[in-house]
């Protein structure tokens, strides 16, 4: 099974629209939470981090369920520039001693 | 400075030299390291330097593939008589610290390498 999993895409979607993300992990023992945002032929970027109360920054909401191992991206009016690949991220406090443990990403087109 | 710089930004060579990856990472970042994101694919961990501890090396590749960080700030990798697999971005990225803590990590913008 794999450390990170997501739906790699594409999701096409309508300015203004609310498009959501979906992300399980494998290790229980995962503590931190991030997703990252990657635009074509660039670097990751961190997007934001996910706090198990579930956090918010403007339009975008993360949300965690660690009984279900689920981290979830919540974009609400989406821009033309939210266009971009969305990376799930877990600190892994296994076998890798703590690094970021990334997801192979989904896939966003946002069309006018 | 004011982020993390990778250089070369593209590397083109031919299978069987060696090649060196050069990062200098944010400064006071005392965690770096190394991933690699072939083509259509998911970053993959390759080494990381936390202060003057050991590093994990864990996923390195294989034995062609070595890392060293002098006086605690810039790396470099090296990948020793190129296969064309070893073809891909080669990102490096820093943090403040490594475990127990909740910050992502900064990342440069890769060298693309070629093997042909």
């Amino acid at each position: 099974r794999k450390e990170v999993e997501q739906d790699p895409g594409p999701f096409n979607v309508p300015e203004g629209a609310t498009v959501a993300f979906n992300c399980t992990y494998s290790n229980s023992a995962s503590q931190s939470f991030f997703w990252y945002r990657q635009d074509c032929r660039k670097e990751p970027k961190l997007l934001m981090s996910v706090y198990s109360s579930g956090n918010e920054d403007g339009r975008f909401t993360a949300q965690l369920n660690r009984a279900s191992q689920y981290i979830s991206l919540l974009i609400r009016d989406s821009k033309l520039s939210d266009s971009a690949t969305y990376l799930c991220v877990v600190r892994d406090y296994g076998g890798s001693q703590g690094n970021l443990i990334f997801g192979k990403g989904t896939k966003l087109s946002v069309k006018p | 400075g004011a982020g993390v710089s990778q250089s070369p930004s593209n590397k083109v060579t031919e299978k069987g030299k060696d090649v060196e990856l050069r990062c200098d990472p944010i400064s006071g970042h005392t965690a770096l390291y190394w991933y690699r994101q072939s083509l259509g694919q998911g970053l993959e961990f390759l080494i990381y330097f936390q202060g003057n501890s050991a590093p994990d090396k864990s996923g390195l590749p294989s034995d062609r593939f070595s890392a060293e960080r002098t006086g605690g700030s810039v790396s470099t990798l090296t990948i020793q008589r190129t296969q064309q697999e070893d073809s891909a971005v080669y990102l490096c990225a820093s943090s403040l610290a490594h475990r127990g803590n909740n910050y992502g990590y900064t990342f440069g913008s890769g060298t693309r390498l070629t093997v042909v």
